[in-house]
């Protein structure tokens, strides 16, 4: 079974500070995605990654997609406060029984002022 | 990206009563998703829904305790059955997405407390 994990689970950053959300899986796939979820809400699609070295950002976030070494790697630029959420990174495998999407353990952001 | 209207938004229930959530999507889709996500854990998958077809369930869940309706390509429901507090989550409904790059969009969520 496809085991997706995060580190950090929690992050607590000051505002003007750059850090580095990390996603490792334990099989060989080759599309990565990035969700943000606000507290009582739904996931928000952030990226999409589909190819060994995919590089994607908008505004103060980029991923980018290791498919060799299993990791893709969210990085924030001078946080800011309405960053604040939960971050998961999903895998997206082929199955017997079709596609099969599985989640990352998440990350908890929380930025300071 | 296709649209998805997921309903109720949230529910307080009672335990022992079932509660049927609905999800809706604008366009028509082979398969639709059901998740799980309890408070302050990540998104565990149901089952799978194909039109047509029973649904696939994921080890853990049982049809008996989530039985799941897909009368047609746009439409779907997942049915929470003599519910206990365990039970209390946020159910979400997922398609994979209509876009050039592909990706999956998300329904906006049932937040259902059992009490």
């Amino acid at each position: 079974e496809l085991k997706v994990e995060q580190n950090p689970l929690f992050l607590s950053m000051q505002e003007g500070k750059n850090y580095t959300i990390y996603c490792n899986y334990s099989t060989t796939s080759d599309r990565l995605y990035w969700y943000r979820q606000d507290p009582g809400k739904s996931l928000e699609s952030l990226f999409v990654l589909l190819s060994n070295g995919a590089v994607k950002q908008e505004g103060r976030l980029m991923a980018s997609l290791d498919t060799k070494a299993r990791l893709s790697t969210l990085h924030i630029t001078a946080a800011v406060h309405d960053l604040s959420a939960t971050y998961f990174c999903a895998v997206d495998m082929y199955a017997n029984t079709g596609n099969q999407f599985y989640f990352g353990t998440g990350t908890s952001l929380t930025v300071i002022p | 990206s296709a649209v998805i209207s997921q309903k109720p938004s949230r529910d307080i229930c009672q335990r022992g009563t079932s509660l049927t959530i609905q999800c809706q999507v604008d366009s028509q889709v082979t398969m639709m998703f059901w998740y799980r996500q309890q408070p302050g854990q990540s998104l565990t998958l149901i089952a799978t829904a194909n039109q047509g077809s029973e649904a696939t369930y994921e080890s853990g869940f049982v049809i008996d305790k989530f039985p799941i309706s897909r009368p047609n390509l746009t439409f779907s429901t997942l049915t929470v059955s003599n519910m206990s507090p365990e039970d209390s989550s946020i159910y979400l409904c997922s398609v994979i997405g209509i876009t050039v790059v592909g990706g999956y969009t998300f329904g906006s969520g049932t937040r259902l407390t059992v009490v």
